[in-house]
C-alpha cells in the first residue's frame, strides 16, 4: 500500500515563527502537492512539484515556499508564520500513470 | 477554470438506505475522476478512481460512475451504515492540477 507520512499531526506556534511540515511518501511517484483545507473554503492547492527541485505555484502560494530536495521527500515551508495560516495541511503523492492522489493524514497547524 | 459542484452539501439518511452523491463539472473534460472520503480531523482516503478510457468502478458496496458528455460523476452507496458517516469529496485528477469539490458531508443514523 502507498504511505504517505506526514511528520507532525498537530503543532502549535507563535506568529512570526519558521514552520516547517514535512511529507515523505515511499512509492517513488514523481508528483507531490501541498493543499490546505478550511471550513467553507475546501481543499486549496499551495504548492506541487513534479520533480526533484521542480515545483510550481498553485493557487495560494503566497506566504508559503517548498522544498524538494529528494524525490520521496516535499517539505513545506512559512517562513514567518502569521494567524491566517492556522489551518489544516494536507500532502498528497500522485501516480503519474492514473492519475491517482494519495493523502497524508493531515497536519494541524495553529498559529498564536 | 474547471469547477466541481458537489450536491447535496450535507445528507442524513437512516441505516440501511441506498444513496447516491452526485458531482457536477463545468469543463466536460475530465480526466481522470477520483472519490474520496475523509473522516473529520484526518485526511483523504481514495474510495474509487476513475480513469479516462473507463464508466465506472465498483468497491463493496460503492459504485462510482463518470458520464463525459454531460460532466456528471455518482457515487452509489449501498445499504449504508453508521461507519459510512464522513465528507465524501470528488476530483478531477488530471495532469498536475487537481480540482476538488466541496464535497457532501454524510450522515447515517443507527
Amino acid at each position: 500500500d502507498v504511505k504517505v507520512t506526514q511528520s507532525s499531526r498537530y503543532l502549535v506556534k507563535r506568529t512570526g515563527e519558521k514552520v516547517f511540515l514535512e511529507c515523505v511518501q515511499d512509492m517513488d511517484h514523481e508528483n507531490m502537492f501541498w493543499y490546505r483545507q478550511d471550513p467553507g473554503l475546501g481543499l486549496r492547492l499551495i504548492y506541487f512539484s513534479y520533480d526533484v527541485k521542480m515545483k510550481e505555484k498553485g493557487d495560494i502560494p503566497e506566504g508559503y515556499s517548498v522544498s524538494r530536495e529528494k524525490k520521496e521527500r516535499f517539505s513545506l515551508i512559512l517562513e514567518s508564520a502569521s494567524t491566517n495560516q492556522t489551518s489544516m495541511y494536507l500532502c498528497a503523492s500522485q501516480q503519474v500513470s492514473t492519475g491517482e492522489l494519495f493523502f497524508g493524514e493531515g497536519s494541524r497547524l495553529t498559529v498564536l | 477554470k474547471q469547477e466541481v459542484t458537489q450536491i447535496p452539501a450535507a445528507l442524513s439518511v437512516p441505516e440501511g438506505e441506498n444513496l447516491v452523491l452526485n458531482c457536477s463539472f463545468t469543463d466536460s473534460a475530465i480526466y481522470n475522476l477520483q472519490w474520496f472520503r475523509q473522516d473529520p480531523g484526518k485526511g483523504l482516503t481514495s474510495l474509487l478512481l476513475i480513469q479516462s478510457s473507463q464508466r465506472e468502478q465498483t468497491s463493496g458496496r460503492l459504485n462510482a460512475s463518470l458520464d463525459k458528455s454531460s460532466g456528471r460523476s455518482t457515487l452509489y452507496i449501498a445499504a449504508s451504515q453508521p461507519g459510512d458517516s464522513a465528507t465524501y469529496l470528488c476530483d478531477d485528477t488530471g495532469g498536475f492540477k487537481t480540482i476538488f469539490g466541496a464535497g457532501t458531508r454524510l450522515f447515517v443514523k443507527a
